[in-house]
Order: structure tokens, then sequence, then C-alpha cells
């Protein structure tokens, strides 16, 4: 099973800031990395998938980047709404597929 | 628009049963693979189960492997899981969600994701 590490497990950042959240694989995953956004009460929702492909609908604030084992999701302007929980996520060995722990970017 | 709505959740005994169903719309449901996903209360997300358009092939994590089953009607447009044995660490919020199976034409990212039901196992 590969495990995924996310750093930092809370991240402090000011409205207008960037913001930048990374996440390690235990091995390599390739680009088959997704990331997604959770705010409380509510669903996950997909931000990235294959390490830098926005969804769609998602604002170009948000960019993935990264590849093998190493990945980053930089946020280049923060919003008020984007304070969340976000995950990352890989898709390239399974069962099962696995996520990392989780960032909490707050205010 | 598509949507997922999940409905079945609840308090159940340990060691007792419970079915989770997930209705879909807005895709031909047939056509993609489903997984469902849970959240334990205050931790991250945990992949439990997915299963192919077809039906015919399903995958579970080892944590809930000969207890839970991952099933779908596709004439229902209709995922389900079916959940026996029940135990206090299975008490979590459940979401369906297309995708999870990173093969041919499917994805193995989740979009979307339905709003979640909550199974609650305790005496």
């Amino acid at each position: 099973e590969i495990v995924m590490t996310q750093s930092p497990a809370t991240l402090s950042v000011s409205p207008g800031e960037r913001a930048t959240l990374s996440c390690r694989a235990s091995q390599s995953v390739s680009s088959n990395l997704a990331w997604y956004q959770q705010k409380p009460g509510q669903a996950p929702r997909v931000l990235i998938y294959g390490a830098s492909t926005r969804a769609t609908g998602i604002p170009a604030r948000f960019s993935g980047s990264g590849s093998g084992t190493e990945f980053t999701l930089t946020i280049s302007s923060l919003q008020s709404e984007d304070f969340a929980v976000y995950y990352c996520q890989q898709y390239n060995n399974w069962p099962p597929v696995t996520f990392g722990q989780g960032t909490r970017l707050e205010i | 628009e598509v949507q997922l709505l999940e409905s079945g959740g609840g308090l159940v005994q340990p060691g007792g049963s419970l079915r989770l169903s997930c209705a879909a719309s807005g895709f031909t449901f047939s056509s993609y693979a489903m997984s469902w996903v849970r959240q334990a209360p205050g931790k991250g997300l945990e992949w439990v189960s997915a299963i192919s358009g077809s039906g015919g092939s399903t995958y579970y994590a080892d944590s809930v492997k000969g207890r839970l089953t991952i099933s779908r009607d596709n004439s229902k447009n209709t995922l389900y899981l079916q959940m026996n044995s029940l135990r206090a660490e299975d008490k979590a919020v459940y979401y369906c969600a297309k995708g999870g199976l990173h093969s041919g034409s499917y994805r193995g990212w989740f979009d979307p994701w339905g709003q979640g039901t909550l199974v609650t196992v305790s005496s």
C-alpha cells in the first residue's frame, strides 16, 4: 500500500497571500495524483487530477505540480472561501487508492 | 447535472447490519466505476470499496473485506453497500463517489461525491 504524507498538518496564511501545500508518496505514483478540498460539514470536491489538471469549474488560482513522489498544490492568492482542509490522493497503485492525512489551511 | 444521493445510514448495534444506497442521476451510470469512501468523525478520508461499471469486478479495503459488500443495479442507477458484522470502528460518514478505478476508460479520482450518510455503531 502506498502511503501518502502531507505537510504541514496546519498552514496559517493571510487572505491574499500564497499557500503551498505538499504531498509525498512512499513510492512513485507517476502523475496519478488528485487534490481535494473539504469544508466543514461538506463532502470533498476535486480540485486537481493528473497532478496538474484543474477540474471543471476550479478557479485558476489553484495549481498543481509534481510527479513521481513529490507533489505541490499552490493557491496563488487566498480568498476567504479557500480556508478548508486539503487532501491528496494517489490512484496509480490500487487497490487501495490512498489519501494523505490532510492539511488544514487556516487564517 | 451529476447528482449522487446516499441514504440508509443510522444507528446499529455492534455485530449488526445496514445497507446503504446511493441514487445516481445526470450521467450514464453503467459506464462508470463507483466507490464508497468513509470519514470517521474528525478524521481523514479512507477508501472502502469500488465496483466496475458492469458490476463484474469489485475491490475492498483490507479493513472491510469479508464484512462489507458493494453492488450496483444499473437498471435503477443505484449503488449499494451491504454492511455486516459492524464494529465500533466502522462509525463514519460514508460517501459514494463516481470514479476510483484507474484502468482503461475509468478514472482513478473521485468526482463528484454525494453528501454522505452517517453510520453509528454503538450499543
